[in-house]
């Protein structure tokens, strides 16, 4: 089967930085990405990583370590808009069709 | 702008009524999808569609119908077999090739009165 696990939540202070993880299970895998979720909104991709690294995108980024089946969004400055809910998602041939499959979500909640 | 609407915002339906939620999108994706939301939880695939005159049951399909008759839309029913159907509904669409991001509509409440 499959399955990805991510914290249900984490609490950060306004200005630091944080990591939330991601580790799955799955065969064949080609991708994870990452999707960010306001309260009452809809999810807004944030990145893709199908090779292994860290991809920067302004205050985000994405690492992704395929030996090991995990993953990472690092957010940096944090503001208090950054809290929200974060989404992992893999890539999967094995997902009839090629469709993702999201995780349950980390809440990021931000101290000031 | 492209993007995707999905309407109503909000939704009321009286126990056995079928609803159905509209889903429009003008970014030519090929491929569209119905998740379904419950507080806390993450997203649980109703039906997706990657052609038109043609979709696919996701994990939780039992209650819910769609239709695909034009690439610009992908409507979703939710029936009255559908005995807990309170939940936030989110419409997505994507490229099938080079594309690894979903779109997102801004999603429809529906809560039985």
């Amino acid at each position: 089967g499959q399955s990805l696990e991510q914290p249900s939540e984490v609490t950060a202070v306004e200005g630091a930085i944080v990591q939330i993880n991601c580790t799955y299970q799955t065969s064949g895998f080609y991708g994870l990405s990452w999707y960010q979720q306001h309260d009452g909104g809809a999810p807004t991709f944030l990145s893709y990583n199908a090779l292994d690294g860290l991809e920067e995108t302004g205050r985000f980024s994405s690492f992704l370590s395929r030996s090991d089946s995990y993953g990472y969004l690092l957010l940096q400055e944090l503001q208090m808009k950054d809290s929200a809910s974060y989404f992992c998602a893999v890539y999967s041939s094995m997902n009839r069709d090629d469709k993702i499959i999201f995780g349950k979500g980390t809440r990021l909640h931000i101290l000031p | 702008d492209g993007g995707i609407t999905q309407s109503p915002k909000y939704l009321f339906r009286k126990e056995g009524q079928n609803v159905t939620l509209s889903c429009e999108q003008n970014l030519n994706h090929d491929a569209m999808y119905w998740y379904r939301q419950d507080p806390g939880q993450g997203l649980r695939l109703i039906y997706y569609s990657q052609i038109v005159n043609d979709f696919q049951k996701g994990d939780i399909a039992e209650g819910y119908s769609v239709s695909r008759e034009k690439k610009e839309s992908f409507p979703l029913t939710v029936t009255s077999a559908q005995k807990n159907p309170t939940a936030f509904y989110l419409c997505a669409s994507s490229m099938l090739q080079g594309n690894y991001g979903y779109t997102f509509g801004s999603g429809t409440r529906l809560t039985v009165v």
